[in-house]
């Protein structure tokens, strides 16, 4: 089975851009979480969908934002970034959402905002 | 929420030396613990895992144990090779229902670094 991708790879926007960060799945997984890596932050959870639904939402201000497609594809979006906003940004899938489901991670998006 | 901490940040071994990792949790009702490895610029692969009903688990060189009552898990990879240099993170999923079912809580990770 194809693994997690995730497209773009890389990105560099400016300060008050918005962005779009698309992540296809494992096929037959129905969970997409999205996390953001910083040397700083470690990872943090953003979020994550199941069946089109937000399930989880970590601590991040509303200018994160995701969404699931029926096909379990999954983009985020992030309006007015932040100089802060630059990261890796992962996605990960599992089958469903059971705890002791195994997440698989995704390439990343490198995003820069200058 | 659930907060897990990890322990040392950077870690330096010998080639042929094993290498420990440790990580505490604190909510009981976490229990799925995995690891994660995570080479320079690639995304991070699961290495093992550990349900909460087993204490210990092994693959080869790299083993994984759990203290539910301590609530710490640690890390143990032997005859470390410098392949084995990359960031290692330590993770924990809670049982718990609602909106934090399911959700990984990472800790901080550790560079763990092989000499030859």
């Amino acid at each position: 089975k194809a693994g997690v991708t995730q497209t773009p790879r890389y990105l560099i926007k400016t300060r008050g851009q918005q962005v779009t960060l698309s992540c296809s799945p494992i096929s037959g997984h129905r969970s997409v979480s999205w996390y953001q890596q910083t040397p700083g932050q470690g990872l943090q959870f953003l979020f994550e969908y199941f069946s089109e639904t937000q399930r989880n939402k970590g601590n991040f201000p509303g200018r994160f934002s995701g969404r699931q497609f029926s096909n379990s594809r999954s983009e985020m979006n992030v309006s007015t970034l932040e100089l802060g906003d630059s990261a890796l940004y992962l996605c990960a899938s599992s089958l469903e959402v059971r705890p002791t489901d195994t997440q698989y991670f995704g390439p990343g998006t490198r995003l820069t905002v200058l | 929420g659930e907060n897990v901490e990890q322990h040392p940040s950077t870690l330096s071994v010998q080639e042929g030396d094993s290498a420990v990792i440790k990580c505490t949790y604190s909510d009981s009702a976490s229990n799925y613990f995995p690891w994660y490895k995570q080479e320079l610029g690639k995304r991070p692969q699961l290495i093992i895992d550990i349900r909460s009903n087993v204490g210990e688990k092994k693959d080869q060189r790299i083993a994984v144990t759990l203290n539910k009552t301590a609530k710490h898990f640690s890390l143990h990879i032997t005859e470390t090779q410098p392949e084995d240099s990359a960031v290692y993170f330590c993770a924990a999923s809670t049982g718990r229902r609602g909106s934090t079912l399911g959700r990984l809580y990472f800790g901080r990770g550790t560079q763990l670094t092989v000499w030859p």
